[in-house]
């Protein structure tokens, strides 16, 4: 059965430096999506995208963040100068259309130190 | 955003208990989704639910998509040692928007 995959699981940085989170969508999938969560709280949308282009965000998604589909494959995450209150596991999700199920991967862990 | 109130917030049953949990919120949602989550894990999907008074089974879990919109639940029968984790109910509303809004989730511990 097809599934989302993410790499890396675990990622550990100092604050203000670059991280890129990746992950390959579902092959015959459309949309995707990062989402995070925080240690011990409820998972958080942060941004969607289609064709090429972010078309949904929430606040959380600030000047930081910046999302990426550099090949056909893959879907990138990245945050630009990290702090520390960026430390939570980040999901990336796909779905084949629309307001369809959304299928999520195993997350990359992120510590900012 | 949205706020999705799951209850109970955690559960210790036996095994071999049915278990049920549900969500609720004040804004109408187009799907309802039931995830469960292992401990450094993604979410893992349940049940999909599209449609106003569905009821859908997957195994041992049975999930219904609520009249108003506003709510849902799942259910699990005859709960096994494997059942623990969090289970999150997660939504698409009726806005149109595409994110998902997820409940604070509920934490079942199964004792063998």
């Amino acid at each position: 059965e097809p599934e989302v995959t993410q790499t890396p699981s675990h990622q550990v940085t100092q604050m203000g430096q670059e991280v890129i989170l990746r992950c390959v969508p579902i092959s015959n999938h459309l949309y995707f999506y990062w989402y995070r969560q925080i240690l011990g709280q409820k998972v958080e949308f942060l941004v969607s995208f289609y064709n090429n282009e972010i078309s949904e965000k929430s606040e959380i998604f600030d000047d930081q963040f910046s999302v990426e589909r550099p090949d056909g494959s893959n879907f990138t995450l990245k945050i630009r100068s990290t702090k520390l209150e960026d430390s939570a596991m980040y999901f990336c999700a796909s779905s084949r259309d629309y307001q369809e199920t959304q299928y999520f991967g195993p997350g990359t862990r992120l510590l900012v130190l | 955003g949205q706020q999705l109130n799951q209850s109970p917030q955690s559960m210790f049953i036996q095994e071999g208990e049915d278990v049920s949990m549900n969500c609720t919120s004040s804004s109408i949602f187009n799907t309802w989704l039931w995830y469960k989550q292992d401990p450094g894990e993604g979410p893992v999907l349940l049940i999909a639910l599209y449609k106003a008074g569905e009821l859908t089974s997957n195994g041992r879990l049975t999930a219904q998509f609520g009249i108003t919109r506003k709510d849902s639940f799942l259910n699990i029968s005859a709960s096994i040692p494997s059942d623990v984790g969090i289970y999150f109910c997660a939504g698409l509303t009726a806005t149109g928007a595409n994110n998902l809004f997820f409940g604070t989730g509920t934490r079942l511990t199964v004792i063998p």
